[in-house]
């Protein structure tokens, strides 16, 4: 099992509902990182934190809203989400942001959009 | 845009066979790679990390490198069905606000029949 916890593991909301998905890391990492997997597609970075500071906003429409109130403890808020958005949320951590640091997952967020 | 390039198979090999995974990416400065495996819906799996051309070796598994060619493969030696999932390139390109930030190409999926 990874340091890196994740929930809820499924999750099923309508277009106009409002839920939030949690990560945790217990690793005592610096970094943490959403990840968007879609069917057929690369996994796509959505967002980066670095000590609780967001460094990277990978163009994600602003129906995400991520939440990062301390090293270990990362949130994605969603709202008014489309059916397109149903997809596989990862959140990962690192030691720090750079490039050597290897990326550990979490299980992953399993999102259906109705 | 920084791409990275997997045949996405289906790879399908017998046991006990090796397997071969191929990986090629377009950011010349990329410092750092990485073959993540992925089962079916799991999330992502460190195998290997790779800094330095050449090859390395890890039990089974073995990643070479050739920065000239910006080619990375990851090579399986006697396979096993256990072996059976998608193997994820990833590399990770440096440089100001990228810093740190891992791009992912689509997946191998790979068969181990016995």
């Amino acid at each position: 099992e990874t340091g890196v916890t994740q929930t809820p593991r499924h999750l099923v909301m309508g277009m106009t509902n409002k839920k939030s998905l949690k990560c945790e890391q217990h690793l005592g990492h610096n970094a943490m990182y959403w990840y968007k997997q879609s069917a057929k597609k690369p996994l796509e970075l959505m967002f980066v934190y670095s000590l609780e500071e967001r460094v990277e906003n990978n163009s994600v429409p602003s129906r995400f809203s991520p939440e990062c109130p301390n090293s270990s403890h990362l949130f994605l808020h969603l709202h008014t989400l489309q059916p397109e958005d149903s997809a596989l949320y990862l959140c990962a951590s690192s030691q720090d942001e750079g490039s050597t640091d290897t990326q550990y997952f979490g299980p992953g967020t399993r999102l259906t959009v109705l | 845009q920084k791409e990275v390039e997997q045949n996405s198979g289906p790879l399908s090999v017998p046991e006990g066979a090796i397997a071969s995974l191929n990986c090629t990416y377009s950011d010349r400065v990329s410092q750092s790679f990485f073959w993540y495996r992925q089962y079916s819906g799991k999330s992502p799996e460190l195998i290997m990390s790779i800094y330095s051309n050449g090859d390395k070796e890890d039990g089974r598994f073995t990643a070479q490198l050739n920065k000239a060619s910006q080619y990375v493969s990851l090579l399986i030696r006697d396979s096993q069905p256990s072996d059976s999932a998608t193997y994820l390139c990833a590399v990770n390109s440096p440089g100001g606000s990228t810093l740190g930030r891992l791009y992912f190409g689509r997946g191998t999926q790979l068969t181990v029949w016995p």
